[in-house]
C-alpha cells in the first residue's frame, strides 16, 4: 500500500513564525502535492513537484514556498505565519500519468494564533 | 481547462435510502474522473476512479458511480446509506495541462439520519 505520512496532525503556531510542514511518501512517486483544504472552498493547491528540485506554483501560493531536495519528501514552508494561514494542510503524491490517482496523507490541522 | 461542479455543499440521507451524489465536469478532451472520500480528521481516500474503460464504475463500500458523456456527468450513488457513510465526498477531474494535476470540485457534506 502507498503510504504518504505527514510531520505532525496539529500545530499550533504564533503569528510570524517560521512553519515547516514536511510530507513523506513511500511509493517512487514522481509527483507531490500540497493543498489546504477551508470549509466550502474544498481542496485548493497551493504548489507541486513533479521532480526533485523541480516546483510549480499551483493556485494559492503567496505566502507559501515549497522544498524537493529528495524524491520521497515534499515540504511546505510558510515564511512568515498568519491568521488566515488556519487551515486544514494536506499532502499527496502520484504517479505520472493522467489514468492515476492521488493518494493523500492524513492531514495537518494548523492553527495560528 | 478542466473542472467539476458538485452542487449542494450539505446532503441529508435516511439511514436505508439511496445516497445520489452529482458531478457535473467540463473537459475540452476525455476525461480522467475520480471520487474521493475523507473521514472526520483523515486525509482523502479513492471511492472509485473511471479511465475510459466500463462507463459503470464499482468502488469500495458499496458505492458505483456511472460516467455520461452526453451529459457530462459522473454522479456518485449507494443504494442503501449506513450511518458510517457519512463523510464529505470530492468529485476529481484529472487535468489536461499541468503536470498530472487534479482539479476537485467543493465537496459534498454527507449527513445520514438514522
Amino acid at each position: 500500500d502507498v503510504k504518504v505520512t505527514q510531520s505532525s496532525r496539529y500545530l499550533v503556531k504564533r503569528t510570524g513564525e517560521k512553519v515547516f510542514l514536511e510530507c513523506v511518501q513511500d511509493m517512487d512517486h514522481e509527483n507531490m502535492f500540497w493543498y489546504r483544504q477551508d470549509p466550502g472552498l474544498g481542496l485548493r493547491l497551493i504548489y507541486f513537484s513533479y521532480d526533485v528540485k523541480m516546483k510549480e506554483k499551483g493556485d494559492i501560493p503567496e505566502g507559501y514556498s515549497v522544498s524537493r531536495e529528495k524524491k520521497e519528501r515534499f515540504s511546505l514552508i510558510l515564511e512568515s505565519a498568519s491568521t488566515n494561514q488556519t487551515s486544514m494542510y494536506l499532502c499527496a503524491s502520484r504517479t505520472t500519468g493522467n489514468t492515476g490517482e492521488q493518494y493523500f496523507g492524513p492531514g495537518t490541522r494548523l492553527t495560528v494564533t | 481547462a478542466q473542472s467539476v461542479t458538485q452542487l449542494g455543499s450539505h446532503v441529508s440521507v435516511s439511514e436505508g435510502a439511496l445516497v445520489l451524489l452529482r458531478c457535473n465536469y467540463s473537459s475540452s478532451v476525455p476525461p480522467y474522473l475520480f471520487w474521493y472520500v475523507q473521514y472526520p480528521n483523515q486525509g482523502l481516500q479513492l471511492l472509485l476512479k473511471y479511465t475510459s474503460a466500463a462507463t459503470l464504475v464499482k468502488g469500495i463500500n458499496g458505492f458505483e458511480a456511472e460516467f455520461k458523456k452526453s451529459e457530462t456527468s459522473f454522479h456518485l450513488t449507494k443504494p442503501s446509506a449506513h450511518m458510517s457513510d457519512a463523510a464529505e465526498y470530492f468529485c476529481a477531474v484529472s487535468r489536461s495541462e499541468g503536470n498530472n494535476r487534479l482539479a476537485f470540485g467543493k465537496g459534498n457534506q454527507v449527513v445520514v439520519i438514522p
